[in-house]
């Protein structure tokens, strides 16, 4: 059964500091992982995708990494802003054929604090 | 292209009550899944649903649960006899196919006073 596990569960940093989420997940056979942001009382806005096949992926100030042989991803944003305080989710999706194809097993979520 | 839609934001039930929750996918997705985020918890799957299909319920509470998503219309989840446990987001989220990116809808707030 996949575990998805997020280190650190809160985080609060002062404005323009860089920063990393990491993301672990106990089975590697996995078809992609996807980072997500939820701000309060809101729904889920996808922000990168990475295939298995690709170990990462930049938008803008985000870059996400995977190792997938190690089960682990990394979310890196860079020069923080105030504007990028919520909860990120990371969600794991399993290989077609397996017990887990189609949903996506999350996270509980770091929640990040950037404080001017 | 409008975004996944769900209905009602918010709901309140009192204990005994039935809830139904609404989700419309994205034009063009044919695949839909329903997530529960609990208080304090993560979201977790619930159901994976094709047009009259239900691909995967390995996540839906053996009783009081259950998931359409009929050839016309919305994706309905519906939630027989509420208790105070079943308060929590429904968020719904569509593809055009299983192995495709999942966009989610703004959710569900039930609340079961």
């Amino acid at each position: 059964k996949q575990e998805v596990t997020q280190i650190p569960a809160a985080l609060s940093v002062p404005e323009g500091e860089n920063l990393v989420l990491n993301c672990s997940f106990t089975d590697s056979a996995i078809y992609n992982l996807q980072w997500f942001r939820q701000d309060p009382g809101k729904g889920l806005t996808s922000l990168l995708l990475i295939q298995s096949s690709q170990r990462e992926q930049t938008s803008g100030r985000l870059n996400a990494s995977l190792d997938k042989s190690s089960g682990r991803s990394t979310l890196y944003i860079a020069a923080s802003q105030p504007g990028d305080s919520a909860t990120y989710l990371c969600a794991v999706r399993g290989v077609a054929g397996g017990t887990s194809y189609g949903k996506l097993t999350f996270g509980q979520g770091t929640i990040l604090t950037v404080h001017p | 292209n409008a975004g996944v839609m769900q209905n009602p934001r918010h709901l309140v039930r009192r204990r005994g009550q039935e809830a139904r929750l609404r989700c419309s996918p994205m034009k063009g997705h044919s695949h839909v899944y329903w997530y529960r985020q609990l208080p304090e918890e993560g979201l977790k799957f619930m159901v994976y649903l094709q047009k009259e299909n239900i691909i995967d319920e390995s996540g839906m509470p053996k009783e009081r649960f259950s998931a359409e998503f009929p050839k016309e219309g919305p994706s309905i989840l519906r939630i027989q006899q509420v208790v105070r446990g079943d308060s929590a987001a429904y968020f719904c989220a569509s593809s055009k196919r299983g192995s495709e990116t999942q966009y989610f809808g703004p959710g569900t707030r039930l609340l079961v006073l």
